[in-house]
């Protein structure tokens, strides 16, 4: 079936180090979301991504769409303390738009 | 800013009873979705919801759930005889013009 894969599943970083979290999948993607869930809360929308290779910013935090739409990144610079929590990649299916997959997760760790 | 709620926050039942879930979306929106997440796994999808339709549905959402809008603001999801691995946090998301979900707080489901 069709999978979103994710990893690492754990990363823990000194703040000021870098991050950065890898999703594949299975089959072509229409598009792919990026969440943020902290601990015991829900996820939260971050960012989509549609075109192939496209690449975005939000300040620290950048996004990348790989060029065959399989395969997306997630990268901050410089964590910090305020960025720990688990990040999802989700992506709509091509064959099937209205069915989300999402990966795993990474959850991130930011030691003070 | 527009939320999603959810009700209740946490609800306990015996195997085998029906149980529903309440969302409120965000008023203008229509279309959404229900997922769930079992304790630290990943999110996973339930259903989509269009115009007052299923417009897809997981292998996960078989005969024993059914989603409705029954007065034109709450979104339910219904349980009909949960079963021990129903237990898991469940989560309504209200989907925006740009395909970004917005998710609500989600409701515990322990069933015993």
């Amino acid at each position: 079936g069709q999978q979103v894969m994710q990893i690492p599943q754990y990363q823990h970083v000194q703040e000021g180090e870098d991050f950065t979290t890898y999703c594949n999948s299975s089959t072509t993607l229409s598009n792919i979301q990026w969440y943020k869930q902290r601990p015991g809360g829900h996820p939260v929308f971050l960012i989509q991504l549609v075109k192939s290779g496209e690449v975005k910013k939000q300040k620290r935090l950048t996004f990348q769409f790989g060029e065959a739409k399989k395969n997306s990144s997630l990268h901050i610079t410089a964590t910090q303390t305020t960025d720990v929590g688990t990040y999802f990649c989700a992506g709509h299916m091509k064959t099937s738009y209205d069915k989300v997959i999402f990966g795993p997760g990474t959850s991130l760790s930011v030691i003070p | 800013e527009p939320e999603v709620t959810q009700t209740p926050s946490h609800q306990v039942t015996q195997m085998g009873q029906e149980v529903i879930l309440r969302c409120v979306p965000i008023s203008n929106h229509l279309y959404f979705y229900w997922y769930r997440q079992i304790l630290g796994q990943k999110v996973e999808f339930l259903v989509s919801f269009y115009n007052n339709e299923i417009s897809e549905k997981s292998e996960i959402f078989d005969d024993q759930f059914s989603v409705e809008r029954p007065d034109g603001s709450n979104f339910t999801l219904k349980i009909r005889s949960t079963k021990l691995e129903d237990s898991a946090m469940y989560f309504c998301a209200s989907v925006g013009g740009s395909y970004e979900q917005y998710f609500g707080p989600g409701t515990r489901l322990t069933v015993t």
